[in-house]
C-alpha cells in the first residue's frame, strides 16, 4: 500500500491561474480530507469528502474554491484565479470508514502563487 | 468552538534532557486528541492518541480534564526526536481533525 499519495509536490502558478491539487487515498479508504497550512500557522480543516459526496465543507473559503472525490479517480481540491495569499502547503489525509480509524496524511502539495 | 493551543513555536533541549510539549484544548463535548509528529521532509504521522494509552518511542500523554491539556512528555530526549509536533482534537463526526499551530522540537547534541 504506498499511502495517500499526493501531486504535484510542488505547483507554482501565476495570479489568476487555476491550481488542481490531487489526492489519491489509501486503498480501501473512501473517507478524504484537506487541510491547509499557510505560513506560521497549524494546519486548518477544509473540506471532508466521502466518495461522491460532500459531507463537510465548513473550512472552505466561500469563492474560488472547490473539492470533489468521484467514483472513480482520486479528490481534486480546485482554486480558481489564485491570488497570492493562496500561497499555502495543502495535505490531504484520508481513512477507511468507521469512527474511530486513524486518518493517514500524504506529504502535502506547496502551492506557491507569483 | 474546537480550539487547540500549543503555546511553543519552538522547543530547544539538550540530549537525555527531558521534554514537554504543551497542549491545551477547548471543547464542550467528550474530547479525543492526538499528537501527531513530522519529521524533516516526511508527512504528518500519528504519534499516540489518548483514547489508546500508549506509550510510543518513550513519548507519553495524558488528558487532563481539569486543566483542559493534552501535554506530550519524553524523560530523556534524543537527537532523532527533533521534529514538528503537532497537537489535533477530533471533531464532531468522523476524522475531521482541529490542529494547533505546531511546536518544533530541537535535540541538540
Amino acid at each position: 500500500n504506498a499511502g495517500v499519495m499526493q501531486n504535484p509536490r510542488h505547483l507554482v502558478r501565476r495570479r489568476g491561474q487555476e491550481a488542481r491539487l490531487r489526492c489519491s487515498p489509501m486503498k480501501g479508504h473512501s473517507h478524504v480530507y484537506w487541510y491547509r497550512q499557510l505560513p506560521e500557522e497549524g494546519l486548518k480543516f477544509m473540506v471532508y469528502l466521502q466518495k461522491e459526496n460532500i459531507i463537510d465543507e465548513s473550512g472552505m473559503p466561500k469563492e474560488r474554491f472547490s473539492a470533489e472525490f468521484p467514483k472513480e479517480g482520486p479528490s481534486i481540491l480546485r482554486i480558481q484565479q489564485v491570488v497570492r495569499g493562496d500561497s499555502a502547503a495543502y495535505f490531504c489525509a484520508s481513512s477507511p470508514p468507521g469512527q474511530n480509524t486513524e486518518a493517514f496524511f500524504g506529504q502535502g502539495t506547496r502551492l506557491t502563487v507569483v | 468552538a474546537q480550539r487547540v493551543t500549543q503555546p511553543e513555536k519552538l522547543l530547544s533541549v539538550f540530549k537525555g534532557a527531558p521534554v514537554e510539549l504543551k497542549c491545551n484544548y477547548s471543547y464542550s463535548g467528550s474530547p479525543e486528541l492526538f499528537w501527531y509528529v513530522q519529521y524533516s521532509r516526511q508527512r504528518l504521522q500519528l504519534l499516540l492518541r489518548h483514547i489508546s494509552r500508549e506509550s510510543i518511542k518513550g513519548f507519553t500523554a495524558d488528558l487532563n480534564k481539569g486543566e483542559t491539556s493534552f501535554h506530550l512528555k519524553k524523560p530523556f530526549a534524543q537527537e532523532e526526536d527533533s521534529a514538528m509536533y503537532y497537537c489535533a482534537l477530533k471533531g464532531e463526526y468522523g476524522n475531521k481533525l482541529v490542529f494547533g499551530a505546531g511546536t518544533i522540537l530541537r535535540v541538540k547534541s
